[in-house]
């Protein structure tokens, strides 16, 4: 079956500008997280959606960054006025359990 | 705070040699156990999980759990050099998943 798409898969914007980042999960997984890895360095968990609860928004790094799942299946991370540190790839994962997750490809954004 | 700790490596094992990778993590009441394997430029990928003490076998690799000592390894049989990546090691609290930072692994033709 399908698995996780993520969208754009390249985004190149300049500093101060907002960006989207897009998520299609796995049909029927209830949980949706985002994590952001920079160049070498581990996964850095942002925030978590399960089902209709209130999102886990411990990871958020600024109030610059938010995101929303609609539906309780597609997912998009919003960054606002971005900066030269936000330059990262964004990574997408589902899971219908929390703990087995799947991930996209990845959005990797550059902030000029 | 939770922790997962991983040896950042490179951990370079000749090809058709076994390659033993460790992970020990912090929080005793951790419950399951997965292996992501990340290859360069890649999203991390699930190959192994694990909920119960002792050793579990899928194929070429073997997951084993040691809940009284908080260690996981991960061993590849029969190494080849498409296993050459990053493998993270996470284990699952309250969740979500706590993630090593992970091991490179290099295997050498």
């Amino acid at each position: 079956g399908a698995g996780v798409s993520q969208s754009p898969s390249n985004k190149v914007t300049e500093k101060g500008k907002d960006v989207e980042l897009r998520c299609d999960p796995i049909s029927g997984h209830t949980a949706l997280y985002w994590y952001r890895q920079s160049l070498g360095q581990g996964l850095e968990f942002l925030i978590y959606f399960q089902g209709n609860s209130a999102p886990d928004k411990s990871g958020l790094p600024s109030d610059r960054f938010s995101a929303e799942r609609t539906g309780g299946s597609v997912s998009t991370l919003t960054i606002q006025r971005t900066q030269q540190e936000d330059s990262a790839v964004y990574l997408c994962a589902s899971s219908p359990n929390h703990y087995e997750q799947y991930f996209g490809p990845g959005t990797r954004l550059t902030v000029t | 705070q939770k922790e997962v700790e991983q040896n950042s490596g490179p951990l370079s094992v000749p090809e058709g040699a076994i390659a033993s990778l460790n992970c020990t993590y912090s929080d005793r009441g951790s419950q399951s156990f997965f292996w992501y394997r990340q290859y360069s430029g890649k999203s991390p990928e699930l190959i192994m999980f694990i909920y119960s003490n002792g050793d579990k076998e899928d194929g070429r690799f073997t997951a084993q759990l040691n809940k009284a000592s908080q260690y996981v390894s991960l061993l590849i049989r029969d190494s080849q050099p498409s296993d050459s990546a990053t493998y993270l090691c996470a284990v699952g609290s309250n969740y979500q998943l706590i993630w090593g930072a992970g091991t490179k692994l290099i295997i050498k033709p």
